[in-house]
């Protein structure tokens, strides 16, 4: 069983650029969410995919879109950049549907920095 | 005020003792109870999963739920080095078809050999 892998682990980008972050769900798991996690800071929710749609979102501006492929794969962009987006992007995966506990496994994450 | 409030520390103890961590949170509906433990500059790991009050035990690790007060506990039996990391309390609420985590900001442990 193969865990979440996250990808770049790390990167630098510059105010107004756009970033792409990816994500491969765990074995098994079909929804996929992204949490933003500040310096010291618990994951803030940003949103969540389910057989390929988001069907939740937190306080993040639309600036923030995601996709999720058939595989169950995923990708968060962020266009626009600011400086407070500096942050650690955690992806998540789970069982989705009725039975979901809210169980979540997470990556290791990507560390997005934004001079 | 936020709906889980979490004493960030930073708690330094010895090797061998029992660490208590804890977490306060204000909404009635989240229904399940999660601590998750996060090395620096990684991930964050599942340590314990609760949804009823109550006591649950895995290993050296004792998580309690008390719902009446809306209090949850970590306590690490026999600490170790290794645990030195932070400890995020987490609560899931199922709301608008979907379940999302709400997060403590985390309590960073320092176990001193």
């Amino acid at each position: 069983e193969t865990g979440v892998t996250q990808s770049p682990t790390h990167l630098i980008k510059t105010r107004g650029q756009q970033v792409t972050l990816r994500c491969s769900s765990q074995s098994g798991h079909n929804t996929v969410s992204w949490y933003q996690q500040a310096l010291g800071q618990g994951p803030q929710f940003i949103f969540q995919y389910y057989r390929e749609e988001e069907n939740g979102r937190g306080n993040f501006p639309p600036r923030f879109s995601g996709l999720q492929f058939p595989n169950y794969s995923s990708e968060l962009n962020v266009n626009a950049l600011e400086l407070d987006d500096s942050a650690l992007y955690l992806c998540a995966s789970s069982w989705g549907g009725v039975q979901n506990t809210g169980e979540l496994f997470f990556g290791e994450g990507s560390r997005l920095t934004v001079l | 005020q936020k709906e889980v409030e979490q004493d960030p520390g930073p708690l330094s103890v010895p090797e061998g003792a029992i660490v208590s961590l804890n977490c306060t949170y204000s909404n009635s509906a989240f229904q399940y109870f999660m601590w998750y433990r996060q090395y620096s500059r990684k991930g964050p790991e599942l340590l314990m999963y609760t949804y009823s009050s109550g006591n649950k035990e895995d290993g050296r690790f004792t998580a309690q739920v008390d719902k009446s007060s809306k209090y949850i506990s970590l306590f690490i039996r026999d600490s170790q080095p290794s645990d030195s990391a932070t400890y995020l309390c987490a609560m899931s609420v199922f709301s608008g078809g979907y379940n999302k985590l709400i997060f403590g900001a985390g309590t960073r442990l320092a176990v001193h050999p």
